[in-house]
């Protein structure tokens, strides 16, 4: 069966440090990965979503970027933390067609 | 451009009671339709999809949904709350075309379940 994982589970960091989430999909090949954020009682908002290793679409102008080295691994980075880059930060893998899978979410607080 | 619209963004009900959670979409054409709930500080977890076929979809732990394209709408209903299902639901919905399937969610129901 397919698990995704995300790391840390939780995070503080000033701002102006940088910042790299990872999330690592098991048991398949070839996954779309996506990368959501979700601020403080509000929805998820779609920040990054790569169809493969190398190739990465940006949904929204941003202090982020996000890399897909291998297959299955999807990295989301930031080399100086803003404030308003604190939330909820979840990945989520799908095979293409239908629904997507999410992993346990990381939680970001930028002090 | 697809987009999703959640009514109520907090909801109460009575354990033993009905839980509606209203969600309409607006699309081209019919999209693929999802349910997601979310506990808290927890990834959001599958509970139902419409895709094609029958309109009235089960889901996971009692829910069900039925897409209706008049209406433009896909509500979630639980005949019969537990305590359990207290947490955050969000409804969501997906191109039928692309290589990417991209989803965008509604702003979520909030679902309170009080004893």
């Amino acid at each position: 069966s397919q698990t995704i994982h995300q790391w840390p589970a939780t995070l503080v960091q000033p701002v102006g440090s940088p910042l790299s989430l990872e999330c690592t999909v098991e048991g398949t090949s070839n996954p779309n990965l996506y990368w959501y954020r979700q601020a403080a009682g509000r929805g998820l908002q779609l920040l990054f979503y790569s169809v493969g290793i190398g190739q990465i679409s940006s949904e929204v102008p941003q202090n982020l970027s996000a890399s897909r080295p291998q297959d299955r691994q999807f990295i989301l980075s930031s080399k100086k933390l803003l404030l308003s880059d604190s939330g909820f930060y979840l990945c989520a893998w799908s095979g293409g067609i239908y629904e997507q899978y999410f992993g346990p979410g990381t939680r970001l607080t930028v002090t | 451009a697809q987009s999703v619209t959640q009514l109520g963004s907090h909801v109460s009900v009575s354990e033993g009671a009905l839980v509606l959670l209203r969600c309409n979409y607006s699309s081209s054409v019919p999209p693929y339709l999802f349910w997601y709930v979310q506990y808290p500080n927890q990834g959001l977890q599958l509970l139902l999809k419409y895709t094609t076929g029958a309109t009235l979809v089960k889901g996971i732990n009692g829910f069900e949904a039925e897409f209706k394209k008049s209406e433009t709408s896909f509500h979630l209903t639980k005949p019969s709350a537990h305590m359990s299902d207290a947490a955050e639901y969000f409804c969501a919905v997906s191109p039928t075309s692309g290589s990417a399937r991209q989803l965008t969610f509604g702003s979520g129901t909030q679902l309170t379940v009080l004893p």
